[in-house]
This record gives C-alpha cells, sequence and structure tokens, in this order.
C-alpha cells in the first residue's frame, strides 16, 4: 500500500536561508506525488505534483520537488525563504489502483524567523 | 481564480444532533471528494462522488455519514448522529477529470466541534 513519510514536524529557518522539507514514500509501482500547503484559516493549496513526467517538478512560489526513485524520496525546496512561506506543508500520495483516493503524510510546519 | 468554498467555518453542536457541512465545488469540476483531519493526526479520506453517486469510500465513512449533490452547485456531506470522536476539520475537493495527474482542489474546511 502506498505511503509518505514527512520526516520532521517542524522546521525553523531564517528568511533568505534555504528550505528542505523531507518526504519519502513508499509505492509499488511510479507513483503520483504532491506537495499542498495550507496556511491559517485558508484551504489546502497546491504547490506542485509529480507524474511521470519530469523528475524536478517546479512549484509556485519559487518551490520546487525532486523525484528520487532510488531514494524514494520527493523532497520539497526553496533556495530562498519568505516570511510568507510559514505554513504546514503536506506531501501527498495517490493511492494505488483505480482510485481518485489522496494519502497524506502528518505534515511539516515550517516557521521562517526574520 | 476559481475555488472551492466552504459553510460554516466552524460549527458547534451537541452530540446526537445532525450537522450538514456545505461545499461549492468548483463549477466544472466532476468529481467531488470529502477528507477530515483530527486534531493533531493526518489528513483522511471519507469519499468521492460522481455522477450522482458514491464512487469509493473509506472505512470511516459508516451509515451515519450521507453525500449529496441536491441541486447543480452543491455538495453536502451531512452527519446524522454526532459523535464526540467526529470533531475535526472537514475538508471539501474537487477535480476537472480523473487520473493520476489530476489535481484535487481543496476548500478552507469547516471546523466541527460535538460536545
Amino acid at each position: 500500500a502506498q505511503s509518505v513519510t514527512q520526516l520532521d514536524s517542524h522546521v525553523s529557518v531564517s528568511e533568505g536561508t534555504p528550505v528542505l522539507l523531507r518526504c519519502n514514500y513508499s509505492s509499488s509501482y511510479s507513483p503520483s506525488l504532491f506537495w499542498y500547503v495550507q496556511h491559517p484559516n485558508k484551504g489546502l493549496q497546491l504547490l506542485l505534483k509529480y507524474t511521470s513526467a519530469a523528475t524536478l517538478v517546479k512549484g509556485i512560489n519559487g518551490f520546487e520537488a525532486e523525484f528520487k526513485k532510488s531514494e524514494t524520496s520527493f523532497h520539497l525546496t526553496k533556495p530562498s525563504a519568505h516570511m510568507s512561506d510559514a505554513a504546514e506543508y503536506f506531501c501527498v500520495v495517490r493511492s494505488q489502483g483505480n482510485t481518485d483516493k489522496l494519502i497524506f503524510g502528518t505534515g511539516t510546519r515550517l516557521q521562517v524567523f526574520p | 481564480e476559481p475555488e472551492v468554498t466552504q459553510t460554516p467555518s466552524h460549527q458547534v453542536t451537541q452530540m446526537g444532533q445532525e450537522v450538514i457541512l456545505r461545499c461549492v465545488p468548483i463549477s466544472n469540476h466532476l468529481y467531488f471528494y470529502w477528507y477530515r483531519q483530527i486534531l493533531g493526526q493526518k489528513v483522511e479520506f471519507l469519499v468521492s462522488f460522481y455522477n450522482n453517486e458514491i464512487s469509493e469510500k473509506s472505512e470511516i465513512f459508516d451509515d451515519q455519514f450521507s453525500v449529496e449533490r441536491p441541486d447543480g452547485s452543491n455538495f453536502t456531506l451531512k452527519i446524522r448522529s454526532t459523535k464526540l470522536e467526529d470533531s475535526a476539520m472537514y475538508f471539501c475537493a474537487s477535480s476537472g477529470d480523473r487520473g493520476r495527474s489530476e489535481t484535487q482542489y481543496f476548500g478552507p474546511g469547516t471546523r466541527l466541534l460535538v460536545l
């Protein structure tokens, strides 16, 4: 069965420094992977998705993620954090088979300090 | 940009009462979903809905839950007799199509508190 593991529940960075949010997946086939962000009192917004095309995926707000099959990872990165990036980030995998069910990780809360 | 909306944003109810959570999906979308997140836990899939019927449901989605598309714009989740453990954030989502590349667009959620 598919699953995702977000390795850090909290990440703190200073504004202007790089961001790395880690995600490992478990899947018996080539997965569809997503990163969603949730700002306070807002819905879950799609940052980016991987669906078996290019392994380096660029998303909104300067975020990108690289699909690494050998490491079963899909880490989210951004070269320079902004205060507005402070939010909860979810790594998500689509369940296998004839289903649209999404399986969420536990989330990583990103704090950005001035 | 089109977005999914949900009402109410917060709801407090007494155990045993019925609640209806409302969602307005993106207008040209055909596939609809409900997820929930109990405080401190993962977001969990509840149900998917297409062509006026349930496509898939999780084991959480028991007989106390039902979904309906009462008109051309709304999509509702009803909990017939709420329990304390139904307290959670409930998210509605919609997508234009199925398939591995399709994106599900989420609403802001309804926070339900059962007392």
